[in-house]
């Protein structure tokens, strides 16, 4: 029984490249979730799937932001031309489709931007 | 409008002693979910609890406890005799029921247990 799990753990990269990261939800789980959490604060929703759908997406997420999950499995989320406010952990959830659910979270990946 | 407060920044105290971490709500839906989640230095949170907003009963778990009162709309959270391996940033959250998906944390209270 795998948690969700999510690639890289660590990225660094330099202002004005493109990152992706990668998301494995449990296996039975149809929904998806991305979250972004930076020092000292509590995570910060970003946007959720519903199997394919993308069904909500938060102010936060910019246009430089796109996330996908094409076959209502694992998800990417990506970053185009990254910037230093950029520098954050990015944390992926999954839960069962029931309202009111818990969302299990994976690892998270932490970014920083140069 | 949602949120979630979380009064302590920070504290410590000497390992078995009891703590209680203070979580307080706010929200106008009548069903809604509440979380308690741990972070430890390792990154990863770790879900401790889920209550919905019907079940008021407090709920003990080995050393872990959680008391839940509509009528302050608090949902606090006491470690009994705690350990070295409590240390870690706890966060409470809030998901309304029905209506939204995205779970609204608190600011977290990091929590060090002192040898």
């Amino acid at each position: 029984d795998t948690g969700v799990s999510q690639n890289p753990r660590h990225k660094i990269t330099k202002r004005g490249q493109n990152v992706t990261f990668r998301c494995d939800p449990i296996s039975e789980h149809n929904r998806l979730y991305w979250y972004r959490q930076t020092l000292g604060q509590g995570p910060e929703f970003l946007t959720y799937f519903q199997n394919e759908a993308q069904l909500e997406k938060s102010r936060l997420l910019s246009d430089r932001f796109s996330a996908e999950r094409p076959k209502g499995s694992f998800s990417t989320l990506e970053i185009q031309r990254t910037e230093q406010g950029d520098s954050a952990m990015y944390l992926c959830a999954s839960s069962p489709v029931r309202a009111g659910e818990t969302q299990y979270f994976g690892p998270g990946t932490r970014l920083l931007v140069l | 409008a949602q949120k979630v407060t979380q009064a302590q920044t920070e504290i410590s105290v000497v390992e078995k002693e009891d703590v209680t971490l203070d979580c307080v709500y706010e929200t106008r839906d009548t069903t809604y979910y509440l979380f308690w989640y741990k972070q430890p230095p390792s990154g990863e949170l770790v879900f401790l609890i889920r209550r919905n907003s019907f079940d008021e009963q407090n709920e003990i778990s080995g050393r872990y406890s959680w008391n839940f009162q509509k009528s302050t709309s608090s949902f606090n959270f006491t470690i009994t005799a705690s350990q070295v391996v409590d240390s870690a940033v706890y966060f409470c959250a809030l998901l309304r029921g029905n209506r939204d998906d995205k779970i609204i944390f608190g600011k977290g209270t990091r929590l060090h247990i002192l040898p």
